[in-house]
């Protein structure tokens, strides 16, 4: 069955340093979606990637796809304590509707 | 507030017990998903609806699930004769009918089967 893997699962790093998590898939994706879940809360969307190579940013957030739509990107540039959570990719392929969600990169960051 | 809301927030339940969960979505939006998430893990796609129509089921959910959007605006989420390994967060998202899919989730029904 499809799988997406996320890595790494756990980061630590001092606030302000870069923070980057990449998702992986077997197969190419219709599209690509990220979320941010703060601890005790629920999954908060951040962005869609629908085209090979495409590239976005948020303020300190880029996001990125890759040409052959089976692997994405977040980079965190200088990061904060705000910037705590564990971030998921939500991959959804060409041949239905259900998201395939990764594993979850949890970034924890020392003041 | 406008956001996705379900109910109960936290169910407590013995094992071979039913138990039944309700999500409220964001009125403008078609589509609606569950999902299971347990801790540690990305959430787990259960089923999704467009409007009324139950469109896609997870393979791996047991006929002890069932779900449904009789007018195409709240959906509930029937678990018959519960198991501990029920135990999880239910959660419940929607999401409008353009083209962004982005889903907007509900706070979520934690379950614990004793």
């Amino acid at each position: 069955g499809q799988q997406v893997m996320q890595i790494p699962q756990y980061q630590h790093v001092q606030e302000g340093e870069d923070f980057t998590t990449y998702c992986n898939s077997s197969t190419t994706l219709s599209n690509i979606q990220w979320y941010k879940q703060r601890p005790g809360g629920h999954p908060v969307f951040l962005i869609q990637l629908v085209k090979s190579g495409e590239v976005k940013k948020q303020k300190r957030l880029t996001f990125q796809f890759g040409e052959a739509k089976k692997n994405s990107s977040l980079h965190i540039t200088a990061t904060q304590t705000t910037d705590v959570g564990t971030y998921f990719c939500a991959a959804l392929t060409n041949t239905g509707n259900q998201f395939y969600f990764g594993t979850g990169t949890s970034l924890t960051v020392i003041p | 507030d406008t956001g996705v809301s379900q109910d109960p927030r936290h169910k407590i339940t013995k094992r071979g017990q039913n138990v039944t969960f309700r999500c409220d979505p964001i009125s403008e939006h078609n589509r609606l998903y569950w999902y299971r998430q347990t801790l540690g893990q990305g959430p787990e796609f259960l089923t999704y609806f467009q409007n009324e129509a139950q469109l896609e089921k997870s393979r791996l959910l047991s006929d002890r699930f069932s779900a449904e959007r009789p007018k195409g605006s709240f959906s509930t989420l029937e678990i018959q004769r519960t198991e501990q390994g029920d135990s999880a967060m239910y959660l419940c998202a929607s999401s409008p009918s353009t083209p962004t899919y982005e889903q907007y989730f509900g706070p979520g029904t934690r379950l614990t089967v004793t």
